[in-house]
């Protein structure tokens, strides 16, 4: 969608590697959020962040780490790639805290953990 | 764990029928919104109501909200085959992000 992109859309890697994905808005919003998408779970929030620096946990935050050195760029680190955690990852983004916002979000990774 | 649960899971409707969907949910809120999916692609907001509002229009969708009764309908009417997609429901409560149900499948056939 314009204004957020997310790299790679696609990434296959072994279990047990690091794995980082980006997130990279150009709306200058303040709010950035990682979910991810399961059949039969619909989406579920990792990792968010409310500023530069500031970030907090979601539901499923376990085996993932988050960093946000500036607006633009919200990055999401599997630090050690498990099968479970093949997924479909969104970023999305939000120019307030959800109250009459709506979110943008982005086209997805899809990651596969062999 | 999901604020919101939709029903149906799936919907297969023919091009021009009305196609509705509900969603239920836990604990009171702020706001409901509701969001599409088409398959492949992110997820597209649609329509947010607020807890005072009772019903809204935006082209041929309506949402309703019933706060007593914790749900909310998506209705859309005149369906079109591009209106396939996967429907989601998602709760504002407060000051945490959105928590979204597992969605409910749209199938129009023309």
């Amino acid at each position: 969608d314009a204004g957020i992109t997310q790299s790679p859309r696609h990434k296959v890697t072994e279990t047990g590697t690091p794995v980082t994905l980006r997130c990279h808005q150009t709306e200058n919003h303040r709010y950035m959020y990682w979910y991810r998408q399961d059949p039969g779970h619909g989406l579920r929030l990792i990792h968010y962040s409310y500023g530069v620096k500031d970030t907090d946990k979601g539901e499923v935050s376990d085996g993932y780490s988050v960093s946000r050195s500036k607006t633009e760029d919200f990055l999401l680190t599997l630090e050690s790639a498990t099968s479970s955690q093949t997924s479909v990852y969104f970023c999305a983004i939000s120019g307030g805290q959800n109250h009459n916002y709506g979110y943008t979000f982005g086209s997805g990774t899809r990651l596969t953990v062999v | 764990s999901q604020q919101g649960e939709e029903d149906p899971q799936a919907l297969s409707i023919q091009e021009g029928e009305n196609a509705t969907m509900n969603c239920s949910y836990k604990t009171s809120i702020n706001n409901l919104q509701w969001y599409r999916q088409n398959s492949g692609r992110g997820l597209v907001h649609l329509i947010l109501i607020r807890s005072n509002e009772r019903e809204k229009h935006s082209g041929r969708l309506r949402v309703t909200l019933d706060t007593s009764k914790k749900s909310s309908s998506l209705l859309i009417t005149a369906s079109r085959a591009a209106d396939t997609a996967s429907y989601f429901c998602a709760t504002d409560s407060g000051n945490t992000p959105l928590v979204f149900g597992k969605g409910t499948r749209l199938s129009v056939i023309a």
